[in-house]
C-alpha cells in the first residue's frame, strides 16, 4: 500500500492567518490527490481533487499543488469556519489517507 | 440534492455479524462507483471497500478480505456491507461516500453520508 503522510499533525493559526499542510506520498501518485475537510462529528467533506481542482461549492481560498510525491493544501486566509482536521487521500491505487492536520484556533 | 443515508449500525459481539445499509438518492445509482469508509473513534480515515457501478469489480481492504461482503441493488439505489466475523477492531463510523465521476473507479469521494456506528464488544 502507499503509505501517505501528513505534516504537521496540528497547527495553532489565527483568523486571517495563511495556513499551509503538507502530504506526501510512498510513492509517485502523479497527480491523484484529493483533500478532505471533516469538522468535528461531521462527514468529510472534499475540498480539492486530482492535486489542484477545487470541488464545486469549496470558497477559493482553498487551494491545492503538487505531484508525484509532494502535495500541499493552502487556505490563503484562515476563517472561523476552517478550524477542523485535513486528510490527504492517494486515488492512485487502493485509496489511503493521511493520518491528519488539525488546525485550531490560535 | 445527492443524499446518502446509512443504517444497520450497532452493539454486536466480537465473531458476530452485521449488514450495513446505503439509501441513495439524487444521482444515477447505476453510473458509480460507491465505496465504504470508515473511522475509528478518535482516529483517521480508511477505506473499506468499493464496488463499480454495475457491480463486477469490487476491492477490499486487506484488513477486511475475507471477512466483509460489499453489494449493491441498482434497483434499489442501495449499497451493502455484509460483515462477518467481527473484532474490536472494527468498531467504527462506517461512510457510504460515491465517487464524483460517472463510470470511473478514480476514488474520488465526492458526497458523503452521516455514517452508522459499529460497536464491536463483548
Amino acid at each position: 500500500d502507499i503509505q501517505m503522510t501528513q505534516s504537521p499533525s496540528s497547527l495553532s493559526a489565527s483568523v486571517g492567518d495563511r495556513v499551509t499542510i503538507t502530504c506526501r506520498a510512498s510513492q509517485s501518485i502523479n497527480s491523484y490527490l484529493n483533500w478532505y475537510q471533516q469538522n468535528p462529528g461531521k462527514a468529510p467533506k472534499l475540498l480539492i481533487y486530482t492535486a489542484s481542482s477545487l470541488q464545486s461549492g469549496v470558497p477559493s481560498r482553498f487551494s491545492g499543488s503538487g505531484s508525484g510525491t509532494d502535495f500541499t493544501l493552502t487556505i490563503s486566509s484562515l476563517q472561523p469556519e476552517d478550524f477542523a482536521t485535513y486528510y490527504c487521500q492517494q486515488s492512485y491505487t487502493t485509496p489511503t489517507f493521511g493520518q491528519g492536520t488539525k488546525v485550531e484556533i490560535k | 440534492e445527492v443524499q446518502l443515508l446509512e443504517s444497520g449500525g450497532g452493539l454486536v459481539q466480537p465473531g458476530g455479524s452485521l449488514r450495513l445499509s446505503c439509501a441513495a438518492s439524487g444521482f444515477t445509482f447505476s453510473s458509480y462507483a460507491m465505496t465504504w469508509v470508515r473511522q475509528a473513534p478518535g482516529k483517521g480515515l480508511e477505506w473499506v471497500s468499493g464496488i463499480s457501478g454495475s457491480g463486477d469489480r469490487i476491492f477490499y481492504a486487506d484488513s477486511v478480505k475475507g471477512r466483509f461482503t460489499i453489494s449493491r441493488d441498482n434497483s434499489k439505489n442501495t449499497l451493502y456491507l455484509q460483515m462477518n466475523s467481527l473484532r474490536a477492531e472494527d468498531t467504527a463510523v462506517y461512510y457510504c461516500p460515491k465517487v464524483l465521476t460517472p463510470d470511473t473507479l478514480l476514488t474520488v469521494l465526492s458526497d458523503w453520508g452521516q455514517g452508522t456506528l459499529v460497536t464491536v464488544s463483548s
